[in-house]
């Protein structure tokens, strides 16, 4: 079955350091998305991109944070300055066109500030 | 600010048993999405929800959405071990954007 990877599965970096996530989304899947998890706390939404471009960001999506569709099947996220706050589970997803079809979650990446 | 509660927040239940999970949410919307995830896991896709009434089941599992009562059940039945894990609701808003309620950390006991 097709399924969302992401790399690296765990990442530790010093704060004020740049990091690079990355997402490879399900195949023919239009829609993706970036979602994080502080331990032990729901789960946000951070940013939706759909042909080529953000379509929907949330508070927490500020200039710290950036999202790639660098060659058509990499979806990238990268935290420029990273803080202690960001230490979380990050999950890409993805969807097929139709609104309302299952929204697919990669494994995550664990990503430790310190 | 859309806001997503779950109750009951922690389950324990002995298996065999009965329970139902609620999820209330507080603006308009007709699709609502059940998840499950197991401890440092992904998100597991259980059910999609996409319009007053819709009633899904699968295995133990039943979930139900009444949009007028901006309410969805999680129907556990005759539980098992194998159902231990945590479950979140998620109301899909205008962009697609899915917002979590805080999730129900399920115990099931032999």
């Amino acid at each position: 079955e097709p399924e969302v990877t992401q790399t690296p599965s765990h990442q530790v970096t010093q704060m004020g350091q740049e990091v690079i996530l990355r997402c490879v989304p399900i195949s023919n899947h239009l829609y993706f998305y970036w979602y994080r998890q502080i331990l032990g706390q729901k789960v946000e939404f951070l940013v939706s991109f759909y042909n080529n471009e953000i379509s929907e960001k949330s508070e927490i999506f500020d200039d710290q944070f950036s999202v790639e569709r660098p060659d058509g099947s990499n979806f990238t996220l990268k935290i420029r300055s990273t803080k202690l706050e960001d230490s979380a589970m990050y999950f890409c997803a993805s969807r097929p066109r139709g609104l309302g079809n299952t929204i697919y979650f990669g494994e995550g990446s664990w990503l430790t500030v310190v | 600010e859309l806001k997503v509660e779950q109750n009951p927040l922690f389950l324990s239940m002995q298996e065999g048993k009965n329970y139902t999970i609620y999820c209330n949410y507080s603006t308009t919307s007709d699709r609502l999405y059940w998840y499950r995830q197991d401890p440092g896991k992904s998100l597991e896709s259980l059910f999609v929800l996409l319009s007053n009434g819709a009633v899904k089941q699968e295995g133990r599992l039943m979930a139900s959405l009444d949009t007028k009562a901006r309410l969805s059940t999680l129907h556990i039945t005759a539980a098992v071990h194998d159902l231990s894990a945590t479950y979140f609701c998620a109301v899909e808003t205008s962009g697609s954007r899915l917002t979590f309620g805080e999730g129900t950390q399920l115990t099931v006991n032999p």
